[in-house]
């Protein structure tokens, strides 16, 4: 299994809204990465987790909680976000953090904040 | 300070026809720098790998080239498909004994048109 799979694939949510982002890779990777990017701008790291410990924070704002239950599975936690923060969330897993540097992308969450 | 400059931002093209993506990056240390094809709304595909020693790299119809010296990649694509429309990523790794970057470029913007 070569895929990193992202659920919802849409996700409409108001400000005062708890809602949770999932990711999941089978791939037996150790790094896995969230990314967030607005319409026509590349990808911006959010964090960074190496062997399930959070390796980078990009100084993202705290209504943004990452969880790395286990090797396999990555969440990203919402909570009163701003309309702003409407973009497309993509995770990706690497053999290990860095490494060559190689990334496996999911296909994404569309994010809409109203 | 590490950027990757893609041109153009945007390329409107006629189906079957040969087009050429420019990306130069001031980045170091280099370790290594990949094209990516990202679909609208999906995340991004690795195309091509190309490390330090390597001036030439092909993938089906996608040829990428390197220039250590001066710095610059291209992405050739030959006999284009309405398939190729999407946004195209070159993506430069740094490993160094402190930690890694991966510096994204704003990516080029492919329209093949019928």
């Amino acid at each position: 299994d070569t895929e990193v799979t992202q659920t919802p694939k849409h996700l409409v949510m108001g400000m005062t809204n708890k809602k949770s982002l999932k990711c999941e890779q089978h791939m037996g990777h150790r790094a896995m990465y969230w990314y967030k990017q607005k319409a026509k701008k590349p990808p911006e790291l959010m964090f960074v987790y190496s062997y399930e410990k959070l390796s980078i924070n990009e100084s993202v704002p705290s209504r943004f909680s990452p969880e790395c239950p286990n090797s396999s599975l990555l969440n990203l936690h919402l909570h009163a976000l701003q309309p702003e923060d409407s973009a497309l969330y993509l995770c990706a897993s690497s053999q290990i953090s860095g490494g060559t540097g190689e990334q496996f992308f999911g296909p994404g969450t569309r994010l809409t904040v109203l | 300070k590490n950027q990757v400059e893609q041109s153009p931002q945007s390329l409107i093209i006629l189906e079957g026809k040969n087009c050429t993506l420019q990306c130069n990056y001031t980045v170091s240390p280099f370790s290594n720098l990949r094209w990516y094809k990202q679909d609208t709304g999906r995340g991004p595909v690795s195309l091509t790998i190309m490390t330090f020693s390597e001036n030439t790299k092909s993938n089906g119809r996608y040829t990428a080239t390197l220039d250590a010296d001066t710095k610059q990649s291209s992405l050739h694509i030959t006999a284009s498909q309405l398939s190729d429309s999407a946004s195209y990523i070159c993506v430069v790794f740094s490993l160094t004994t402190g930690g890694f970057k991966t510096i994204f470029g704003a990516g080029t913007r492919l329209f093949v048109k019928a």
